[in-house]
């Protein structure tokens, strides 16, 4: 079954870049994933889906300062022109066999 | 916008049953697979549950196996959640989740959740 490792945290200051990863596990590092953010005491909302090649399909209403990419195994989020309002919990997604949603563990952004 | 509002949620004893409901509106409802995605107070998101869009396939997280059902009523675009003999593990937010309308494996809009306590 697939895996999703995502590091615990990341920070930037404000108006900087700031880039979170997620690694699958081997013999998966084809696999797209979706990027979700969690806002405190709020429900996770969907911001994009990264696909193998590096292409990426923001979700609807997500603005142009989260961009997707890869490299290899390594999904990315990149959030440039940092904003208070951007420190969350981010959290991949992906799916395995027989259909079943698979997370990551997280990476909360914090906003310095 | 597209709207999912999860109910149902609410205080059981261990080894009782609820059951959850979420009511979808402004997509069609028919033509997407939905997903039960779950988390425990502080923890991250767990996938419990999976439905395709008619109905016919079904498929559960290790933790839902054998205690949980999945269903879906078309006609009044909504997804269920039975669950039995419930556990003090299964405390948790659950959220309603959509899956995308081209493979159905990508999250594309979130309910706003429905807590469940299990506390004797």
């Amino acid at each position: 079954q697939v895996v999703l490792t995502q590091s615990p945290s990341a920070s930037a200051s404000p108006g900087a870049s700031v880039k979170v990863t997620c690694t699958l596990s081997s013999g998966h590092s084809r696999n797209a994933i979706a990027w979700h953010q969690q806002k405190p005491e709020k429900g996770p909302r969907y911001l994009m889906k990264v696909n193998s090649d590096g292409t990426y399909n923001r979700g609807d209403g997500i603005p142009d300062r989260f961009s997707g990419s890869s490299s290899g195994a390594e999904r990315y989020l990149t959030i440039s022109s940092l904003q208070s309002d951007d420190e969350a919990d981010y959290y991949c997604q992906t799916w395995g066999n027989g259909i079943q949603g698979v997370f990551g563990g997280g990476t909360k952004v914090t906003v310095l | 916008e597209v709207n999912l509002e999860e109910s149902g949620g609410g205080l059981v004893q261990p080894g009782g049953s609820l059951r959850l409901s979420c009511t979808a509106s402004v997509f069609n409802f028919s033509a997407h697979s939905m997903n039960w995605v779950r988390q425990a107070p502080g923890k991250g998101l767990e996938w419990v549950s999976y439905i395709t869009s008619s109905g016919s396939y079904k498929s559960y997280g290790d933790s839902a196996k054998g205690r949980f059902a999945i269903s879906r009523d078309n006609a009044r675009k909504t997804l269920f959640l039975q669950m039995d003999s419930l556990r003090v593990d299964d405390t948790a937010v659950y959220y309603c989740v959509r899956g995308d309308a081209v493979f159905g494996v990508t999250y594309d809009y979130w309910g706003r959740g429905t807590l469940v306590t299990v506390s004797s």
